[in-house]
């Protein structure tokens, strides 16, 4: 079964300043990998996923994230932050392939950003 | 409008209760998920369905259950509330099993 790690409960940036969120999976071959935010009061919005190809993946916001398999991971960074990123951010994977699809979400990242 | 739409989008009931949070979607998906979230523990799968004969248990079934009572709509239904049921609960759906698409979510309060 998969399994996915956020190490950071909670970070603070500056307005401007740059980003980068941890996600360690665990997983037996190449997964799929997503990353969702969620606003306050707000459903999960996805940011970006992973399936194949290009390891450096393009999202929505001025987000992108690098899946590394060497580290098993996929950090989601964005160079300039914004007031309006403030948000729970939470990394999810699944298993390509599988006949019960489904997917394992971290515990998010809640993200705060000061003036 | 909303791809996912889940109603209501706030509920307070008492111990005990039978109650229903339904989900409809118009994105046309077969795979649709019910998703319980308490702060600090992410998101727990508690069943999904793959088409309207296909009802699988997820990590968290118990003391809940399913209907797919068409391809767009999927009920939650909690038997006999309890305190603990207290939570954030999201609908999702999907294309073949790849993205998921979450409704706005339901708040939950069982005193």
């Amino acid at each position: 079964a998969q399994s996915v790690t956020q190490p950071d409960i909670h970070i603070t940036v500056s307005e401007g300043a740059s980003l980068e969120l941890r996600c360690n999976y665990s997983y037996g071959a190449t997964p799929y990998l997503f990353w969702y935010v969620q606003s306050p009061g707000q459903g999960l919005q996805l940011l970006l996923k992973y399936f194949s190809g290009d390891t450096l993946v393009q999202g929505i916001k001025g987000f992108e994230a690098e899946f590394k398999r060497s580290q098993s991971s996929f950090n989601l960074r964005k160079p300039s932050v914004h007031w309006s990123d403030a948000a729970e951010y939470f990394c999810a994977v699944g298993a390509p392939g599988a006949g019960s699809y489904q997917l394992t979400f971290g515990k998010g990242t809640k993200l705060s950003v000061i003036p | 409008d909303a791809d996912v739409t889940q109603t209501p989008r706030n509920r307070i009931t008492k111990t005990g209760k039978r109650i229903m949070l339904e989900c409809s979607q118009t994105k046309g998906h077969d795979r649709m998920y019910w998703y319980r979230q308490d702060p600090g523990l992410g998101l727990q799968l508690i069943y999904y369905s793959f088409d309207v004969k296909d009802i699988n248990k997820g990590e968290i079934s118990d003391g809940y259950s399913v209907s797919r009572q068409a391809q767009a709509k999927f009920s939650l239904s909690l038997e006999s509330a309890i305190p603990n049921q207290t939570a954030l609960y999201f609908c999702a759906t999907s294309e073949s099993g790849e993205t998921q698409y979450f409704g706005p979510g339901t708040r939950l309060l069982v005193l």
